[in-house]
């Protein structure tokens, strides 16, 4: 059984560029989160989406934003980039949305210079 | 503020000795509670899932208590190996879904 897939794996941008990553969930999956990893803050809730609707929201700005295909897989964007957007952004998905598993992709490390 | 807070912050222990990482959480309304192993460069992976009914579950040489009435949960590593050394999250999922409080995690390093 595959696991969850993001693509690609290191991304080097630009201040003020866009950047739009993707997430292949565990085929069956219908929930898929993402979340932000620093040295400095930690792992960071991102968004959550299920059957193609966000459900759950973190605290960051709305240059942060996603969508979720109809076969689940989901792409998050970040627009005008900044320097503190360097990051491992990881993905997870899960089964349903309450109380199960959540499975984490590899990650893209995110740099912005 | 949902919060949640880990000691130690690093650790360093001999191979084949046990060792127990604290998690306290201020978050509400609580779903449940996981343990994450995550090894450098890589995503985390799952160690045990508790809502709030379960006291404890062990995966292997990995046990995790919960105390849901003071907040507190526990990872106790049995026999360790080498291959234990990693960073060691608690995570709260608060009220339903993924939306998930990460606590800062436990740097552990395992020597022989």
């Amino acid at each position: 059984k595959a696991g969850v897939t993001q693509t690609p794996r290191y991304l080097i941008k630009t201040r003020g560029q866009q950047v739009t990553l993707s997430c292949s969930p565990i085929s069956g999956h219908r929930s898929v989160s993402w979340y932000q990893q620093t040295p400095g803050q930690g792992l960071q809730f991102l968004f959550e989406y299920f059957s193609e609707t966000q459900r759950n929201k973190g605290n960051f700005p709305g240059r942060f934003s996603g969508r979720q295909f109809s076969n689940s897989r989901s792409e998050m964007n970040v627009s005008t980039l900044e320097l503190g957007d360097s990051a491992l952004y990881l993905c997870a998905s899960s089964l349903q949305i309450m109380n199960t598993e959540a499975f984490f992709g590899q990650g893209t490390r995110l740099t912005v210079v | 503020k949902n919060q949640v807070e880990q000691s130690p912050q690093s650790l360093i222990i001999l191979e084949g000795k046990n060792c127990t990482l604290q998690c306290n959480y201020t978050v509400s309304p609580f779903s449940n509670l996981r343990w994450y192993k995550q090894d450098t460069g890589r995503g985390p992976v799952s160690l045990t899932i508790m809502t709030f009914s379960e006291n404890t579950k062990s995966n292997g040489r990995y046990t995790a208590t919960l105390d849901a009435d003071t907040k507190q949960s526990s990872l106790h590593i049995t026999a360790s190996q080498l291959s234990d050394s990693a960073s060691y999250i608690c995570v709260v999922s608060t009220g339903g879904g993924n939306k998930l409080t990460f606590g800062t995690g436990t740097q552990l390093k395992v020597e022989l």
